[in-house]
């Protein structure tokens, strides 16, 4: 049972454009969302995050935007940088500080 | 700045054997989380531990356990190793207020033959 669903696996997107990354979730008691950026051999790295009382959360390139109705989140990049070529994994929890249900990540490449 | 480390970094084991698997969390970070990350995949919640007690736990066999210490470091310690178990593990860390994020470590790549 997935609960948090990344339906792509991979993007690609020209340097200096938008990135769209896309989210899922069935669970409604999920009240915390967040984006976690992999490099190879790296631990996940955090991006930003949204609470469910919000629709958008704002980190100078990053912007998170939460559609609860849809059970839908998408973090938008721009511009994208090479530098931003890594894996994205979108997570959910209950509660701040609690435990994170991950979907599958999309491995973003931004070409120059 | 995470500050969470893990130690080994890589792994080999056998089947059927056992291994334990190390983190220190940051300075002042009293919860820490492990998760496992198959392959092609999200990581997956194990479990969590605050203040040496454990404080939440995935969908794993009990063979899976975990330690706390009383500096917030932790241990994960697997029994009877099977290949499926082969996987990167990921320790994270979280500090005692409720407005901030978990911090991850590096992972400790884990091999099964």
């Amino acid at each position: 049972d997935q609960q948090v669903k990344q339906n792509s696996p991979s993007l690609s997107v020209q340097e200096g454009r938008i990135s769209i990354l896309n989210c899922d979730y069935t669970n409604s008691m999920f009240d915390y969302f967040l984006w976690y950026k992999k490099y190879p051999a790296e631990g996940p790295t955090f991006l930003i995050s949204i609470s469910s009382i919000k629709d958008k959360n704002e980190d100078g390139r990053f912007t998170v935007f939460l559609n609860k109705s849809a059970k839908h989140l998408s973090l938008h990049i721009v511009p994208s940088q090479p530098g931003d070529s890594a894996v994205y994994f979108c997570a959910a929890s209950e509660r701040q500080g609690g435990k994170l249900i991950f979907g599958q990540g999309t491995e973003l490449s931004v070409k120059p | 700045e995470t500050g969470v480390t893990q130690s080994p970094t890589h792994l080999i084991k056998t089947r059927g054997q056992q291994v334990t698997l190390r983190c220190s969390s940051q300075s002042g970070h009293n919860t820490v989380s492990w998760y496992q990350q198959a392959l092609g995949q999200g990581p997956q919640f194990i479990f969590q531990y605050y203040r040496e007690e454990e404080n939440g736990r995935g969908n794993f066999p009990p063979r899976f356990s975990g330690l706390q210490f009383p500096n917030y470091s932790s241990e994960l310690n697997v029994n009877a190793l099977e290949l499926d178990d082969s996987a990167l593990y990921l320790c994270a860390s979280s500090p005692p207020t409720e407005n901030t994020e978990a911090f991850f470590g590096q992972g400790t790549r884990l091999t099964v033959v």
